[in-house]
């Protein structure tokens, strides 16, 4: 089955500054790779998304890149801001049968510093 | 709110009783999942819906875990004698698509 690697597992920087988390992932026929954001206590809520027929797509401060030769993929935030404190997972997903079960990585504690 | 709901929010029970967690997805959503967490972990999967039929289990669900979705509408997730590793945060999910889940705010058992 799939098999989704996610480093760094705690990032911590300084407001305005940029944050890299990035994924790699093992099933070469997985083509839907979503990020999610999770405070504590609270849901995952999905803040972008990026399919494997596009190596990259923005939103406002965030953007998900991918590499479908290598399978890995990555999360950029720019200017962070203290409510981006968080952890987000990346998480994968195979075409075919299994076309509807997302495996997540052990996600990314974030801390953006004031 | 039109939002996946699951209640109870917390549940604490005593190892060896029966808890059951409800799911109500958003209406238009045929698709339905269930997930577990633990402190540290992402979410796992546990079973799909895909309207009323339960298309797959996990290997992680045993025989002491039932799910259902009567009517395609809300599901429910029984867990029968309950251990303590059943301890976790139990997190329903719906979409229309494969894609774009929407997850609720999850159950949390604690087994005492």
């Amino acid at each position: 089955g799939e098999n989704v690697e996610q480093h760094p597992s705690t990032l911590s920087v300084q407001e305005g500054d940029s944050a890299v988390i990035k994924c790699t992932y093992s099933d070469s026929a997985s083509n839907y790779f979503p990020w999610y954001k999770q405070e504590l206590g609270k849901r995952p809520q999905l803040i972008i998304d990026i399919r494997s027929n596009v190596g990259e797509k923005k939103d406002q401060r965030i953007a998900v890149t991918l590499n479908k030769t290598a399978k890995h993929f990555s999360l950029h935030i720019t200017e962070t801001q203290p409510e981006d404190s968080a952890v987000y997972f990346c998480a994968a997903k195979a075409s075919g049968g299994s076309n509807y079960k997302l495996t997540f990585g052990k996600g990314t504690l974030l801390t953006v510093n004031p | 709110d039109t939002g996946v709901s699951q209640n109870p929010r917390h549940k604490i029970t005593k190892r060896g009783q029966n808890v059951t967690f409800r799911c109500d997805p958003i209406s238009e959503h045929n698709r339905l999942y269930w997930y577990r967490q633990t402190l540290g972990q992402g979410p796992e999967f546990l079973t799909y819906f895909q309207n009323e039929a339960q298309l797959e289990k996990s290997r992680l669900l045993s025989d002491r875990f039932s799910a259902e979705r009567p009517k395609g509408s809300f599901s429910t997730l029984e867990i029968q004698r309950t251990e303590q590793g059943d301890s976790a945060m139990y997190l329903c999910a719906s979409s229309l698509t494969g894609d774009g889940y929407t997850f609720g705010s999850g159950t949390r058992l604690t087994v005492v």
